[in-house]
């Protein structure tokens, strides 16, 4: 079974920092996702990775796929209230999609004003 | 508004009773998925239909079952409840589902407590 290993769990943090969080795992992805949950809907996809070592950028978040294809980060410069959420990485194995998406138990993100 | 759209909103039910969750999915989208998501477990996929047919299977308990109709909405249904099945249920759905990398667009979800 694969596993995703989010970190930080919950983070809170005043509008106008920098926050990075992570995306962990022991096996090897063909690709990796990020989505952002708010209260009462579903994830909301932000961006899909799928080469080793490369990085995206969505305005204010950069988004990187590590080397190996093990791990994922995502930055965000100047935080504002408006990112507030849950954010979630999920994998595709090299299953081909037989398996699914396998997600991480996801980061609480609280940006103060 | 994602374009899919999930019934009941919520649900409420007992232990042992049997539920039926109801996703239609995007307009031109083929591939329906179901996931739990749990304060534990987080977001687990359970299973995934693309144009009537089962494609990919996850963590889905014997006393669960889906289908994807002609039309091409689909139903989850979830028998001998138990208290632990309380969570939420989203569908989600995307155009042709290929190797994963096909983006999903997820409904607002089902939340069901079992009492």
């Amino acid at each position: 079974t694969q596993l995703l290993e989010q970190s930080p769990q919950f983070l809170s943090i005043q509008e106008g920092e920098n926050l990075t969080v992570y995306c962990n795992s022991s096996s090897v992805f063909s690709s990796l996702q990020w989505y952002r949950q708010e209260p009462g809907e579903g994830p909301v996809l932000l961006v899909t990775v799928v080469t080793g070592g490369e990085v995206k950028k969505l305005k204010r978040l950069t988004f990187q796929f590590g080397d190996a294809r093990k791990d994922s980060s995502l930055h965000i410069t100047a935080a504002q209230p408006g990112d507030t959420g849950l954010y979630l990485c999920a994998g595709a194995g090299l299953g081909g999609g037989a398996d699914g998406l396998t997600f991480g138990k996801g980061t609480h993100l609280i940006i103060q004003p | 508004d994602s374009g899919v759209t999930q019934t009941p909103k919520h649900l409420i039910t007992a232990t042992g009773q049997r539920v039926t969750l109801r996703c239609s999915p995007r307009s031109g989208d083929l591939s329906v998925y179901w996931y739990q998501q749990s304060l534990d477990q987080g977001l687990q996929f359970l299973i995934q239909y693309y144009n009537g047919e089962e494609r990919a299977k996850g963590n889905i308990l014997e006393r669960f079952s889906a289908q994807q109709f002609p039309d091409l909405h689909s139903e989850l249904n979830l028998s001998s409840l138990e208290l632990g099945d309380s969570a939420l249920y989203f569908c989600a759905s995307s155009v042709d589902g290929a190797g994963m990398t096909d983006t999903q667009y997820f409904g607002p979800g089902t939340r069901l407590t079992v009492l």
